[in-house]
């Protein structure tokens, strides 16, 4: 089983709309969550943050997490075309020497079509 | 606040050919730092990870090697660049919050 996986899309959405992006993980001792956005031929940028289960809000995004079904989501209301980009889904690492080192899925290619 | 310096930007080397990629954090102290690789059609690769000065820890066995001369700089090298070592290559600091540098693209030929 992949540590993180995602779907890679591409997930196309009409603007205004509520895009939904989803990570699973299989690493239990995993308590720091991230999502990150990245755009063609840039660097990912952080963007959430989570580590508690529930919903947490940011602006036009909410992340949810469910650590016991080891579930990870990005909610994105009134998406914009500038919301077109690929979204990572990162877990923090929880055992061992690598205690803190973040795990990246492939991340979930978003496109908003005006 | 922290920012990631990475150069170069953009690279071109033959096979065979050495490689010094560098890092520079400002705006903290003491950050973790790791490099990560992008290649085509992949997901982000943790390549080294270092807790403090010349402490190293590599994640997958290749012919990549990694330093941390200083607090805040972080290097990649190689010896003899393979095709595969071809990518985006992207340094990382943690601390207090996270970020990435600016990445650096490397095609060997």
């Amino acid at each position: 089983q992949k540590e993180v996986e995602q779907n890679s899309g591409p997930l196309s959405v009409p603007e205004g709309a509520i895009a939904s992006l989803n990570c699973t993980y299989s690493d239990r001792g995993s308590q720091s969550f991230f999502w990150y956005r990245q755009y063609s031929g840039k660097s990912p940028e952080l963007i959430m943050s989570i580590y508690s289960n529930g919903d947490k809000e940011d602006g036009r995004f909410t992340a949810q997490l469910n650590k016991a079904s080891q579930y990870v989501s990005l909610l994105i209301r009134d998406s914009q075309p500038s919301d077109s980009a690929t979204y990572l889904c990162a877990v923090e690492r929880g055992y061992g020497g690598s205690q803190g080192n973040l795990i990246f899925g492939k991340g979930t290619k978003l496109s908003v079509k005006p | 606040s922290q920012t990631i310096h990475q150069w170069p930007a953009t690279l071109v080397q033959p096979v065979g050919s050495p490689l010094s990629l560098e890092c520079t954090v400002e705006g903290t102290s003491n950050p973790n730092l790791y490099w990560y690789r992008q290649a085509a059609g992949r997901g982000l690769q943790l390549l080294f990870y270092s807790v403090g000065i010349g402490q190293i820890s590599s994640e997958v066995p290749q012919n990549l090697s990694a330093s941390r001369p200083q607090d805040r700089q972080f290097i990649l090298s190689s010896k003899k660049l393979l095709l595969s070592d071809s990518g985006f290559y992207l340094c990382a600091w943690s601390r207090s919050s996270r970020g990435f540098g600016p990445g650096t693209r490397l095609t060997v030929l």
